[in-house]
C-alpha cells in the first residue's frame, strides 16, 4: 500500500473550522483517499473518500491537491463530539490489504 | 443490518489459555480482516480474508490463526495466549465490488491476557 504521511497531533476551538492535512507523495492513479475516524474507545468510522476532485458530504469535505499528493479533510465547525483520531488511508480499487497509520488525534477545545 | 458484529466484548485470559474472537457481518461482503490497537497506538493487520476459503497474513500474524469457512464468519483464534496479546480487537468488513471501498468496523473487544 502506498503510505501517508499525517500530523501526530491538532487542537481546534470549538466552532472553528479545521483543516487535517495528509500526504501521500506515492499515490498511485487508481488510489482512493479515504478518511476514517476513530472516537475514544469506539472503532474506526467512515467519514469520507474522494478521487481527484474535491468531495462533501454531511459531515465534512475533502479537499485534493491537483497533483494528487495531498489532500485537506476539512470540519467546517468543529463540535467537542468530533475530537478524535483522524486516519488518511489510500484505497486501491481492486486492493485487499488496508495498512492504518498513525491517525492525527484532534482536541477540540471549549 | 447489524453490520460488523464481535464478541465477546471483554475478556480476561491467563497466560497459556486459548480462545477465539469471533466476528461476523451480514453485508454479503467478501473480504474480512481482524486489526489490534494497543494503547495510543494505530491499527496494526493481523490477518485478511478476500473470500471463503482464503486467507493471508498481515502485518503481526504471530500468535494468531484464522479461518474464512463461510462469507459472514472470520473469527480469530489466540493460541497460547501471552501478555503481550493485550490489546483491542477490531473485525472489519468491505466489498470488493464496491469501487470506492468503504470499509465497516465492528465495536471492538477488549482482551487482557494476566
Amino acid at each position: 500500500d502506498a503510505k501517508t504521511t499525517q500530523p501526530n497531533s491538532m487542537e481546534s476551538n470549538e466552532e472553528e473550522p479545521v483543516h487535517l492535512p495528509c500526504n501521500h507523495s506515492t499515490i498511485s492513479g487508481t488510489d482512493y483517499i479515504h478518511w476514517y475516524r476513530q472516537l475514544p474507545s469506539q472503532g474506526p468510522e467512515y467519514v469520507i473518500h474522494g478521487l481527484t476532485s474535491n468531495v462533501n458530504n454531511r459531515m465534512a469535505s475533502l479537499a485534493i491537491a491537483e497533483d494528487r499528493k495531498s489532500s485537506t479533510l476539512i470540519l467546517h465547525r468543529a463540535t467537542l463530539r468530533d475530537a478524535a483520531v483522524y486516519y488518511c488511508i489510500l484505497r486501491e480499487t481492486s486492493g485487499s490489504r488496508l495498512t492504518f497509520g498513525e491517525g492525527t488525534q484532534l482536541t477540540v477545545n471549549p | 443490518n447489524a453490520g460488523v458484529t464481535q464478541t465477546p466484548k471483554f475478556r480476561i485470559l491467563k497466560i497459556g489459555q486459548s480462545m477465539t474472537l469471533q466476528c461476523t457481518q451480514d453485508m454479503n461482503h467478501n473480504y474480512m480482516y481482524w486489526y489490534r490497537q494497543d494503547p495510543g497506538m494505530g491499527l496494526k493487520l493481523i490477518y485478511y480474508s478476500v473470500g471463503a476459503g482464503i486467507t493471508d497474513k498481515g502485518e503481526v500474524p504471530n500468535g494468531y490463526n484464522v479461518s474464512r469457512s463461510t462469507t459472514e464468519d472470520f473469527p480469530l483464534r489466540l493460541e497460547l495466549a501471552a501478555p503481550s496479546q493485550t490489546s483491542v480487537y477490531f473485525c472489519a468488513s468491505s466489498y470488493s465490488r464496491d469501487r470506492e471501498n468503504t470499509i465497516y468496523f465492528g465495536e471492538g473487544s477488549w482482551l487482557t491476557v494476566v
